[in-house]
């Protein structure tokens, strides 16, 4: 039973164009949301984060949206760069539990 | 200066081996981690210990035993390796026990059984 659901496995984008990456949970429990970007040979590096009293987090050419009545989150990147190529994860963790539930990925290429 | 160090980088072993993975972190954080990614790109929770106290146990063989010496180190023991147990291995730390500020993870152990 996968809890973060990532529906799109591949996504290419514009340089220079808005990337939107989406995310999907499935419990009500969670209530903070991370993502982090992947290059390959690489470990994920930490984005940006959302706590569930916030409905939109902003930092630099990141945003990250969430919509708790549609048990939804989306990463937003303004404007996109080659170098955003790579794998996006999202993560959610429930209050009192210690571990964050990964989705799978959406790898992201940016053309230039 | 790696903040989050594992080796090694790759493995590669004979089915009923015993392997060792090691993991340092230099970023004072109180909280270190063990992650797996399997063949379908799941990341998922092994173990996490805070300040050397293990926090989570997630349901894995017991032929997985991390051990923390001190709260800079995390290692990764794996007993009688089979087939299944190829994977990358993620190790990663963070300043709390909930990570609210994300995780620092390191490059990954690619783990293959022969």
């Amino acid at each position: 039973d996968q809890q973060v659901k990532q529906n799109s496995p591949s996504l290419s984008v514009q340089e220079g164009r808005i990337s939107i990456l989406n995310c999907d949970y499935t419990n009500s429990m969670f209530d903070y949301f991370l993502w982090y970007k992947k290059y390959p040979a690489e470990g994920p590096t930490f984005l940006i984060s959302i706590s569930s009293i916030k409905d939109k987090n902003e930092d630099g050419r990141f945003t990250v949206f969430l919509n708790k009545s549609a048990k939804h989150l989306s990463l937003h990147i303004v404007p996109s760069q080659p170098g955003d190529s790579a794998v996006y994860f999202c993560a959610a963790s429930a209050h009192g539990t210690y571990k964050y539930i990964f989705g799978t990925g959406t790898r992201l290429k940016v053309l230039a | 200066d790696t903040a989050v160090s594992q080796t090694p980088k790759y493995l590669v072993t004979q089915m009923g081996n015993d392997k060792s993975i090691k993991c340092e972190q230099n970023l004072g954080h109180d909280t270190m981690y063990w992650y797996k990614q399997d063949s379908k790109k799941f990341l998922k929770i092994m173990f996490s210990y805070n300040n050397k106290e293990l926090i989570i146990n997630e349901t894995v063989p017991n032929r997985f035993s991390p051990k923390s010496p001190d709260k800079a180190h995390l290692n990764l023991h794996i007993n009688s390796l089979e087939l299944g147990d190829s994977a990358v291995y993620f190790c990663a730390s963070s300043r709390d026990n909930r990570g609210v500020k994300g995780y620092t993870f390191g490059s990954g152990t690619r783990l293959t059984v022969v």
